[in-house]
């Protein structure tokens, strides 16, 4: 079946250290992998995605991933994380197989950020 | 570019009554739209994939007699909660498929409150 996997429910990190939310998948075929982030009370916003090529996407906001197929992650990451970055990340799959085939859900990371 | 608006934002209704929510793609067609639902502090759950101009899907569990989808054009597709109930309140979300860029956009969600 299935599954992507975020192990780390909560996070506090200090404004300006670095951040590494981590991320796993279980597909039969290398699958198209999102990072969404969520701010209190609103829709998701896509921060990168990887869908085959360079293993490390940069995305918006100073986000990247590293894809990396024999550890089946696929981790976000950020040099410096501001206070306007506490949110809650979902790590997103979606098996290559037709456009609209339906995405899964891990169970999102919530990030807080301490001054 | 690949804006999804939803509308309402928030709603509070009686019990019994009819709500209808919009979700519409401004700057691209899409043949595919999803409805989530999203309880306080957990992930979104798919209730139901949108078909312009088909029967939607509904995922296992989830009543299509209560839960109206329709998609009637390539950016609308509307969900008619009927006959709410207080164990309805929660954060609905749509999103619509993009097909070139194969991805999927999200509307900002509508909360909805049912007393």
């Amino acid at each position: 079946a299935q599954s992507v996997t975020q192990p780390d429910i909560h996070i506090t990190v200090s404004e300006g250290a670095s951040l590494e939310l981590r991320c796993n998948y279980s597909y039969g075929a290398t699958p198209y992998l999102f990072w969404y982030v969520q701010s209190p009370g609103q829709g998701l916003q896509l921060l990168l995605k990887y869908f085959s090529g360079d293993t490390l996407v940069q995305g918006i906001k100073g986000f990247e991933a590293e894809f990396k197929r024999s550890q089946s992650s696929f981790n976000l990451r950020k040099p410096s994380v501001h206070w306007s970055d506490a949110a809650e990340y979902f790590c997103v799959g979606k098996a290559n197989t037709g456009t609209a085939s339906k995405l899964t859900f891990g169970t999102g990371t919530r990030l807080q950020v301490t001054l | 570019g690949a804006v999804v608006s939803q509308h309402p934002s928030w709603v509070i209704c009686k019990s019994g009554t009819s709500v209808k929510i919009e979700c519409r793609s401004l700057d691209f067609q899409a043949t595919t739209m999803f409805w989530y639902r999203q309880f306080p502090k957990q992930s979104l759950m798919l209730m139901a994939t949108s078909n312009e101009g088909s029967k939607a899907t509904y995922e296992q569990g989830v009543e299509k007699d209560k839960f109206l989808i329709n998609h009637a054009s390539l950016t609308l597709s509307t969900l008619t909660v009927t006959s709410a109930h207080p164990e309805d309140s929660s954060f609905y979300i749509c999103s619509a498929n993009h097909i070139a860029k194969n991805i999927q956009y999200f509307g900002a969600g509508t909360r909805l409150s049912v007393l």
